[in-house]
């Protein structure tokens, strides 16, 4: 079985500093990890996701975010962010090699000038 | 233009009816999704298949049917015998998964479903 915990409902940032979202994960099988953005009424898009490679994983749109297995994390990072960034995120959860994905309840982001 | 389209992106049903989502992908996928979300709920799986003719009841099937007749197209109907169907509805697609490989799903636009 798998599970995600995002660990935060809402961060709120200011435009220019750096974004911390947070997400632990709970997997039976060695997982892949995935997060997506979602903006308002629209679908969900993928910013990036850790197969079995590099820890550290960089994505679209400046994100990144590290695989700690000791830790079972894979918390999202962006150095600077921007008003376009306002929007959900989701962490995601799923055994390699199988189909079906586990979300977490999401982070809404918000942006301030 | 590869991708997948939902219609209608509104739908507005009267208690007590049968409504039918339309999903289609052109991304030549194999498997397809369908999920329901709720503010603060994240996105929980209905229905998905992963191949012609077979689907899978995901953790929330009760008061919902689907069917995949053809592999660019898996219509969702929402039946009366859905409690509480208001809600956003996302249809997604992904390649087969492979031995250790992480298969990413690509989301339609989402019908917003609301029931008068």
């Amino acid at each position: 079985a798998q599970s995600v915990t995002q660990l935060d409902s809402h961060v709120s940032v200011s435009e220019g500093t750096p974004v911390l979202l947070r997400c632990n994960y709970s997997s039976s099988y060695s997982p892949s990890l995935f997060w997506y953005v979602q903006h308002p009424n629209k679908g969900l898009q993928l910013l990036l996701k850790y197969t079995s490679a590099a820890t550290l994983v960089k994505g679209i749109n400046g994100f990144e975010a590290e695989f700690k297995k000791s830790e079972t994390s894979f918390h999202l990072t962006k150095p600077s962010a921007h008003m376009s960034d306002a929007a959900e995120y989701f962490c995601v959860v799923t055994p390699r090699g199988y189909s079906t994905l586990t979300f977490g309840k999401g982070t809404m982001l918000l942006v301030s000038p | 233009d590869g991708g997948i389209t939902q219609s209608p992106k509104y739908l507005f049903r009267k208690e007590g009816q049968n409504v039918t989502l339309s999903c289609e992908q052109n991304l030549n996928h194999d498997a397809m999704y369908w999920y329901r979300q709720d503010p603060g709920q994240g996105l929980r799986l209905i229905y998905y298949s992963q191949i012609v003719n077979d689907f899978q009841k995901g953790d929330i099937a009760e008061g919902y049917s689907v069917s995949r007749e053809k592999k660019e197209s898996f219509p969702l109907t929402v039946t009366s015998a859905q409690k509480n169907p208001t809600a956003f509805y996302l249809c997604a697609s992904s390649t087969s998964p492979t031995s250790g490989g992480a298969t990413e799903q690509f989301f339609g636009p989402g019908t917003r479903l609301t029931v008068l």
